[in-house]
C-alpha cells in the first residue's frame, strides 16, 4: 500500500534563511512524487514532481525537491524563504502502475516570519 | 476558465437531508478524482473514475456516498442521510490518467455544514 509521511506539523523559518519542509513515502516499486501548496480560502495548487532522472527538481516560486530513494525521502526546499511562502504544503505519492492512485500526507504549515 | 470547476462552493443542510455536488473537470482529463479534506488535514482519498469507470472506492466511505461519472465529463458527489461528520471540504481533481507521471488539478470546494 502507498503512504506519505509529513513528519513536521509546522515549521518555522525566518525570511531570507533556507527553508525545507520533510516527506517520506511508501510504495511499492518507483514513485512519482509531487508536491503541492494550499493557501488560505484557496485550492491545491500543484508545485513540482519527479518522474525519473535527476534526483533534484525544480518547480514553481523557486522551490525544489530533492528525491532520495535509499532513504525514500523527497523533501522540499527554498535556498531563502519569503513571507509569502507562508502556507500549508502537501507531500503525495503514486506508484507507476496504470491504475495507481495518488496519495496526499496530512500537510505541513510552513510559518515565514518576517 | 479552463480549470477545475465545482459548484456549490458552500452547501449548509440539516442532518438526515441528502446532498449532491457537482464537479467539471478540465475537459481533456480523462482521471477525476474526489477527495474529502477537514482543516489542516491533507486530502483524504475517497473516489477516482477514469472516464466513465470508477477505479476505486476508499473503504471510509460508508454506504451513504455515492459517486457517477455517467459519460465521462462531469461528475456528482451525493451523500445520504447527511450526519454532522460529514461537514467538510469536498475536493475534486482531475487529470490525464494511466502510465504517466501526471499532477493534478484540483477545484475551489464545496464546503459542506451539517446542522
Amino acid at each position: 500500500a502507498q503512504s506519505v509521511a509529513q513528519p513536521e506539523d509546522q515549521v518555522n523559518v525566518a525570511e531570507g534563511n533556507p527553508l525545507t519542509v520533510k516527506c517520506t513515502y511508501s510504495v511499492s516499486g518507483n514513485p512519482y512524487l509531487f508536491w503541492y501548496v494550499q493557501y488560505p480560502n484557496r485550492g491545491l495548487q500543484f508545485l513540482l514532481k519527479y518522474i525519473t532522472g535527476d534526483n533534484l527538481v525544480k518547480g514553481s516560486y523557486g522551490f525544489e525537491a530533492e528525491f532520495n530513494k535509499s532513504q525514500t525521502s523527497f523533501h522540499l526546499k527554498k535556498p531563502s524563504a519569503l513571507v509569502s511562502d507562508s502556507a500549508l504544503y502537501f507531500c503525495a505519492v503514486r506508484g507507476q502502475n496504470r491504475d495507481d492512485k495518488i496519495i496526499f500526507g496530512k500537510g505541513t504549515r510552513l510559518h515565514i516570519l518576517p | 476558465d479552463t480549470g477545475v470547476s465545482q459548484n456549490p462552493r458552500h452547501k449548509i443542510t440539516k442532518r438526515g437531508q441528502n446532498v449532491t455536488f457537482r464537479c467539471d473537470p478540465i475537459s481533456e482529463h480523462n482521471r477525476l478524482y474526489w477527495y474529502r479534506q477537514t482543516l489542516g488535514q491533507g486530502p483524504e482519498f475517497l473516489t477516482y473514475f477514469q472516464n466513465e469507470a470508477q477505479l476505486e472506492k476508499s473503504r471510509l466511505l460508508s454506504d451513504r456516498f455515492s459517486a457517477e461519472r455517467p459519460k465521462g465529463s462531469f461528475s456528482t458527489l451525493e451523500i445520504q442521510r447527511t450526519e454532522q461528520g460529514d461537514s467538510a471540504m469536498y475536493l475534486c481533481a482531475s487529470s490525464l490518467g494511466g502510465i504517466g507521471a501526471y499532477e493534478q488539478y484540483f477545484g475551489p470546494g464545496t464546503r459542506l455544514t451539517v446542522t
